[in-house]
Parts: C-alpha cells; structure tokens; sequence
C-alpha cells in the first residue's frame, strides 16, 4: 500500500541532545513538509521541499533543520538549538499538480 | 495575510445534530480550501474540498459552503455521528498549505 511511514512513533530525548525524526514516501510525490502540533495551535509548518535536494523554511524553522538527498525521503533533525522540542511532528507530501496532502502517522517526541 | 482564522475552538452537538464549523482568510491569493479530520495520535486526512469557483460542495454528510466576497468557507456535518468525535482543521492552500488552529468536536448521545 502506498503512503507515508514516519518512525519512532514515541521518541525520548535528553536535553542538549539532537534527534532525527525518519519520514519515507512511497507515492512517488515530488513535494514534503513537515508541520509540528502542539495543543491548540493547530499544524505550523517547520520546512518544506518542492524538490530534491532543495528546501525552504517554514513559519517556525529555528532549531530545526532538513535534508532531501531522495525523493523517498525527508528526515527532520531537532536540534539542541530548539528550546522546546516536545510536540507532534507531523510529515506530509503532494503529487505534483496534485491539492490534497497525504499525512504521516506522526511522532510524538518527549524531552526527557 | 497568511492566516486562517477558525471557529469555535471545540464544539459538543447531540448525535443526530448538525454540527458547523467556521473558517476566514484574508489572501485572495488562495486557491484550494481542504478540510482535515484527525483521530488522536494520528495524522489528519483529507475529508473534503473545494475551489473558490464554487459555492457548495457536498460528500454524504459533509458539506463545504463557500462565500468568496466573505472570505469565509464552512464545515457542516449533517445527522452528526459519536464517530465524527475528532478534531477538524480547515486550510487553504497558496503552496504550502496553511491550517487553521483546528476544532475539537465532541458528538454525544
């Protein structure tokens, strides 16, 4: 079946510490983005990728960074930069001319 | 500009009710207006859409209004079920998509 697999579902990490949450597309979609849910703020956009090996920071890119080596493949890294990490990190992808976004299960990531 | 604008924040309805939610926006730039249902611990799906060249669209018990000289677009679950109890973001698209903060219905019995 075709969609998006985003791993860890849970993710622990300490203070100081950086993480890389895992988000692979098999719907051959062109574009990827990754939003971040915390209660009552809805779905922010962190970074998205039109197009492999090219990406553009969303409203709330600091602390955060990403890569897009393969279509397949849009990995997010949290880094210690960013003071508040714990949330729902949400990756999503668009066909091109497509509208509807397709979402990943999401991870939820505690820092501990 | 960017933003949509999304009301109530939550909503209770009786099973069997119609239950309404309510979007605005400010950039005319936007041209695909989607709605999302997400389940806790899961990711949104898409439930239904509409371009802005049209009024009314309608999906079984889901239909989009839309009102362009507004701005405004709305959500109204007809006959609404326990099973619609989830939290419904609408969104308009001018690449990336920008959600509103989402409402958090509760259908009871």
């Amino acid at each position: 079946d075709g969609g998006i697999t985003q791993s860890p579902k849970y993710l622990f990490r300490k203070e100081g510490q950086n993480v890389t949450l895992s988000c692979e597309q098999n719907l051959n979609h062109d574009a990827m983005y990754w939003y971040r849910q915390d209660p009552g703020q809805g779905l922010r956009l962190i970074y998205y990728s039109q197009i492999v090996n090219d990406f553009q920071k969303g409203d709330i890119a600091e602390g955060y960074s990403v890569s897009r080596e393969k279509k397949e493949s849009f990995p997010l890294t949290v880094t210690s930069a960013q003071k508040n990490p714990t949330a729902f990190y949400l990756c999503a992808s668009r066909g091109r001319g497509g509208y509807g976004y397709t979402f990943g299960s999401g991870t939820r990531l505690t820092v501990v | 500009q960017q933003q949509v604008k999304q009301s109530p924040q939550s909503l209770i309805v009786q099973k069997g009710g119609i239950s309404i939610i309510n979007c605005a926006y400010e950039n005319t730039a936007f041209d695909y207006f989607p709605w999302y249902q997400q389940f806790p611990g899961k990711g949104p799906a898409l439930l239904i859409a509409i371009r802005p060249d049209v009024s009314e669209k309608k999906e079984g018990r889901f239909t989009i209004s839309f009102n362009k000289s507004a701005k405004q677009f709305s959500l109204h679950i007809m006959d609404s079920q326990p099973g619609d109890s989830a939290t419904y973001f609408c969104a308009a698209d001018n690449t990336p998509l920008v959600f509103g903060k989402g409402t958090r219905l509760s259908v009871i019995a």
